[in-house]
């Protein structure tokens, strides 16, 4: 069975810090990778995914992703986090094979003013 | 059209009720999915569908009845629900339940419930 980790369940930043949220999953077969933003009260929006190619890739908001196959990892990335960043953050591993979706616990990240 | 709709937004409902939730996608999409979210937990796998018929059932209980009329709708029928059961509900849908590459979900809304 597949499964995700979220190293960092709380991240607190002061704005213009640069953040890096960790993703590491267990699968051995082919996966598609997400990262999901969800904003105090609001629906999931889809940040960014990988499905292969380039190992690093852009999303929305000037965040970045990169995937490191050899580590299991897809590790969130934004050079200077604003405070409408405040939100949680799920990282995401579907099996191709199975179409079954696994999301990570989460990170709560607060950006302070 | 890539958007997945769900109504109503918010449902308050007692023990005793029966309601139903609705999710609507017009992508073409065969795989839709129900999850439940509780407050700063991740999404929930429910139910599954694929091509309109259940595929995956989480073990979720009874009370929770999944039903797809036709390729674009998916309902999820509630009756006699416990206060535990209160959570985000959200539907998804995909291209396709299984297989391939670039098969992502897009995910609706969600319909807030609260059983009292």
């Amino acid at each position: 069975a597949q499964s995700v980790s979220q190293h960092n369940h709380h991240v607190i930043l002061s704005e213009a810090a640069s953040l890096e949220l960790g993703c590491n999953y267990s699968y051995g077969g082919t996966v598609n990778l997400f990262w999901y933003v969800q904003y105090p009260g609001q629906h999931l929006q889809l940040l960014l995914k990988y499905f292969s190619g380039d190992p690093l890739v852009k999303g929305i908001k000037g965040f970045e992703a990169e995937f490191i196959k050899s580590k299991f990892s897809f590790n969130l990335r934004k050079p200077s986090v604003q405070w409408s960043d405040t939100a949680e953050y799920f990282c995401a591993v579907r099996d191709t094979n199975a179409g079954k979706s696994t999301f990570g616990d989460g990170t709560t990240l607060t950006v302070k003013p | 059209d890539t958007e997945v709709t769900q109504t109503p937004k918010h449902l308050v409902m007692g023990m005793t009720n029966k309601k139903s939730l609705k999710c609507e996608q017009h992508m073409g999409h065969r795989a839709m999915y129900w999850y439940k979210q509780k407050a700063k937990k991740p999404p929930e796998l429910m139910f599954v569908y694929s091509y309109e018929k259940l595929s995956i059932n989480e073990s979720v209980p009874s009370r929770f009845s999944p039903e797809c009329p036709n390729s674009s709708l998916l309902n999820l029928h509630l009756h006699a629900l416990q206060p535990e059961d209160s959570a985000l509900y959200l539907c998804a849908s995909s291209q396709a339940a299984s297989g391939g590459l670039f098969n992502e979900q897009f995910f609706g809304p969600g319909t807030r419930l609260t059983v009292l």
